[in-house]
């Protein structure tokens, strides 16, 4: 069975950092992308970006709401996809999810929430 | 950017109804890449239609999509009480992958 955890979230200061990680497990992790998504409260779903798997070079590419202050990067050893997220905004406050693939969506995470607020 | 923007924002009907949800691209755009989503409240989504009209595994058949080019639409034949819920479309073509703003479908 394929799971996604989610973890790392919490409330942070404006300005600060926090990780998120994503472990997998049910499926050969090092074989596919992984992608975050994020949903403030009461709003729709915004995609934040993707890796792709070692195959294809474990490229990134991201939403430009997030671009050069967020991070994806993966341990294929321990199956783990994480969110480097910095200099966070008020406007990051949000559930983020995890996703299997880097296209359509079969297997989300739970999601975790990431508060951002002084 | 593609932006898909969602028709009606909120859509109420009865059990038993017929659902009628658009999504509409900013350009037109390969339907080989649309998805569509079930939400609801404090779960995650879950993936109904990929590809534009192929559901899922495990989703029942009164859910259908369709569309080309710019219209794409999800219709639900008979509205059956867990149906109740947000739905997003999403596409998936290029980067950066976009979702629309989604439909409440209701209960009048």
């Amino acid at each position: 069975e394929v799971q996604l955890v989610e973890s790392g979230g919490g409330l942070v200061q404006p300005g600060r950092s926090l990780r998120l990680s994503c472990t997998a497990s049910g499926f050969t992790f090092v074989n596919y992308a992984m992608s975050w998504h994020r949903q403030a409260p009461g709003k729709g779903l915004e995609w934040v970006g993707f890796i792709r798997s070692e195959a294809y070079g474990e490229t990134t590419e991201y939403a430009a709401s997030v671009k050069g202050r967020f991070t994806i990067s993966r341990d294929d050893s321990k199956a783990i996809a994480y969110l480097q997220m910095n200099s966070l905004k008020t406007e990051d406050t949000a559930v983020y999810y995890c996703t299997r693939g880097g296209s359509h969506f079969t297997y989300w995470g739970q999601g975790t929430l990431v508060t951002v607020s002084s | 950017e593609i932006v898909l923007t969602q028709s009606p924002a909120t859509l109420s009907l009865s059990p038993g109804e017929r659902a009628t949800l658009s999504c509409v691209a900013s350009q037109s755009v390969s339907s080989s890449y649309v998805a569509w989503y079930q939400q609801k409240p404090g779960l995650a989504p879950r993936l109904l239609i990929f590809d534009a009209s192929n559901r899922a595994t495990g989703i029942p058949d009164r859910f259908s999509g369709s569309g080309s080019g710019t219209d794409f639409t999800l219709t639900i034949s008979r509205l059956e009480p867990e149906d109740f819920a947000v739905y997003f479309c999403q596409y998936y073509g290029t980067s950066p992958l976009t979702f629309g703003g989604g439909t409440k479908v209701e209960i009048k």
